[in-house]
């Protein structure tokens, strides 16, 4: 079991860019979701999904696009990179079992955005 | 004002003391509190889980949440240098298709030293 995968570690992108996170888990969660860190700022979600097909924005969403073709993946789009998108991004997947909640993080992506 | 409010730390307490870690939140509607550990460049891992008012303890950790106070709590018993990290707190409520948002605290920085 790999748990949540995040690819890449680390990514550099000019202004104006744009690029996909991936996140993948093969744990078959229903719920996936994104999260960016920033300093002072803790773990903020900008995207999330309760299944495949469906997806729903976060706290911080502008920018950002997602999909949700299959249980296992959930991208994260950046459509025209910005500095102010410079952070840590984080993806989870959670389950639920009889109103028992457990929540896995990948180790993230961080991105410069120059 | 943000929903769930943390003490940033640092926090610096010598091996084998017993650390407190504290968080407030706003929203009455929360049910499920979690706190998470995060080491220095790696994603958070849950640590604890709680459903409503009470205590849980595992080993040397201990989660309290008091709500008519609006109050969470992890206590770490005889700390060790491996218990240094940031401590995020967490928490969401049921309902439909809103089971993955997680509202999470700014986190504590904790340094355990020798």
């Amino acid at each position: 079991n790999a748990g949540v995968t995040q690819t890449p570690k680390f990514q550099v992108l000019k202004t104006g860019q744009s690029m996909t996170l991936q996140c993948a888990q093969d744990m078959n969660h229903e719920y996936m979701s994104w999260y960016r860190q920033d300093p002072g700022m803790g773990l903020r979600l900008i995207h999330y999904s309760v299944g495949a097909g469906i997806t729903d924005q976060g706290e911080v969403p502008n920018g950002y696009n997602v999909s949700r073709s299959t249980t296992e993946d959930f991208p994260l789009r950046l459509l025209s990179a910005a500095p102010s998108q410079t952070s840590v991004y984080f993806c989870a997947s959670s389950y639920r079992d009889r109103g028992n909640y457990g929540y896995t993080f990948g180790s993230g992506t961080r991105l410069t955005v120059v | 004002q943000k929903e769930v409010e943390q003490d940033p730390g640092p926090l610096s307490v010598p091996e084998g003391a017993i650390v407190s870690l504290n968080c407030t939140y706003s929203n009455s509607a929360f049910q499920y509190f979690m706190w998470y550990r995060q080491y220095s460049r790696k994603g958070p891992e849950l640590l604890m889980y709680t459903y409503s008012s009470g205590n849980k303890e595992d080993g040397r950790f201990t989660a309290q949440v008091d709500k008519s106070s609006k109050y969470i709590s992890l206590f770490i018993r005889d700390s060790q240098p491996s218990d240094s990290a940031t401590y995020l707190c967490a928490t969401f409520r049921l309902a439909t298709g809103t089971a993955s948002k997680l509202t999470f605290g700014t986190g504590t920085r904790l340094q355990v030293t020798l």
